[in-house]
Parts: C-alpha cells; structure tokens; sequence
C-alpha cells in the first residue's frame, strides 16, 4: 500500500510569508504527527493530530499550527515565517491499534526562508 | 528533553554485526524502548522495539539489560546501505504518537 505522502517536496519563501505543509496519511491510519528537523536542533515534535484533535503538542510557538480532516489528512501551518523556520518537516502515521505501533514517516517538505 | 544517551559516531566494517549501545538509565517500568533509523535526507524507519524481552525481526536485534537501564541493537551482517543515523527512543504508551529524539548515533559502513 501507499506510503505516506507529503507535498510539497521543497518550498522557498521569505520572512513574514505563512507557509502551508500537506500530508497524507497510510491509508487507515488515524494518527498524523508533525516533526521539525534542523541540523542545530535536530529532530524535535510539533504535535500529534488523531481522528481531528489535537492530542499531543510540543514546545513552539503560536505561529506553528494543524489540523486534521475526516479523511486524516493534516496540514500545518507555519505564519509570519522566520529565517530559523527553514528545516526539513516531516509527518508521520500510525494506525494506533494499539500504543505501541511503529510511525511511519514521509519524505519530508524541505523549507527554505530567505 | 531525550531520556537516552548513544556515542555520536561508530565505523562497522560491510559483513561485519554492527553493535549499536544506548543508555536510558530512568526509564520507567511502562516505557518501551524503540529504535529507528534515517538515511541521509529521508524520513526515519522505524527498525524495533521491545519492554524487557530480547526482540528480533527481519532487520535486526533488540538486547534489554535485565535492568532495562540499557539497551544494544545488533545489526548482523551490516552493508554500506545500513550508514544512516540510528536513534534510541524511549516512550510510554501515553504518548502514543509523540517520539523524543536524542542525537542518535551515524553509522558509517565501510568496505
């Protein structure tokens, strides 16, 4: 089956612009969560989405935002970017049968904010 | 904040089993230990994970101190495309969808 699927592959913006991230799920899975990778941070969570809620959340800030359809689909939203905002945002799936499944990550959207 | 601690940097020789050590001295009796992997510019691959028992699949082996203060994953026969950065996390069934990932350790391959 399918992967998970993320678009855009690659985005350039500039400072102040807002920046919408897609991602689309294995089919049936219910659980997207969001990371942001950077070569100084690393690899750090944005937050979790399950069926349309918001269920986990880590340490951004306000500009950074989510959501999830019916059909698990997320996006996030990053607004009034900043140079440090460029990083490699990845999502991740899971079909949460039970607490300890794998995640299954997509390629990634690779940001840059000039 | 990452509960596990793994050494930056190994080398393994192509053929050769590739032991890779990870600390996670407060871990709590309900966390799970997993392990995933990224190869450069890809997303991470989840590899394995266990609770206390010794775990094998297809890719590799999970060796849990009796302790579970530590933990080993054993990559048998490495090849060049095993070289990727490895990652140790450890994470309750609470945080279901929420992965802390430390450093990791890069494995680098060699012929």
């Amino acid at each position: 089956k399918a992967g998970v699927t993320q678009t855009p592959r690659y985005l350039i913006k500039t400072r102040g612009q807002q920046v919408t991230l897609s991602c689309s799920p294995i089919s049936g899975h219910r659980s997207v969560s969001w990371y942001q990778q950077t070569p100084g941070q690393g690899l750090q969570f944005l937050f979790e989405y399950f069926s349309e809620t918001q269920r986990n959340k880590g340490n951004f800030p306000g500009r950074f935002s989510g959501r999830q359809f019916s059909n698990s689909r997320s996006e996030m939203n990053v607004s009034t970017l900043e140079l440090g905002d460029s990083a490699l945002y990845l999502c991740a799936s899971s079909s949460y049968r039970d607490s300890y499944n794998e995640q299954f990550f997509g390629p990634g959207t690779r940001l840059t904010v000039l | 904040d990452a509960k596990t601690t793994q050494p930056p940097s190994m080398d393994c020789a192509e053929g050769r089993a590739a032991n890779l050590p990870c600390n996670h001295s407060t871990i709590s009796g309900n966390e799970y230990v997993y392990w995933y992997r990224q190869i450069h510019s890809q997303g991470p691959q989840y590899i394995i994970h266990g609770l206390k028992n010794n775990e094998t699949n297809e890719m590799a082996s999970l060796i849990i101190t009796e302790d579970r203060k530590s933990s080993t994953l054993i990559l048998p026969h490495a090849t060049l495309r095993d070289t990727a950065v490895y990652y140790c996390i450890v994470k309750g069934s609470s945080n279901t969808g929420k992965l802390i990932f430390g450093q990791g350790t890069t494995l680098q391959v060699k012929p």
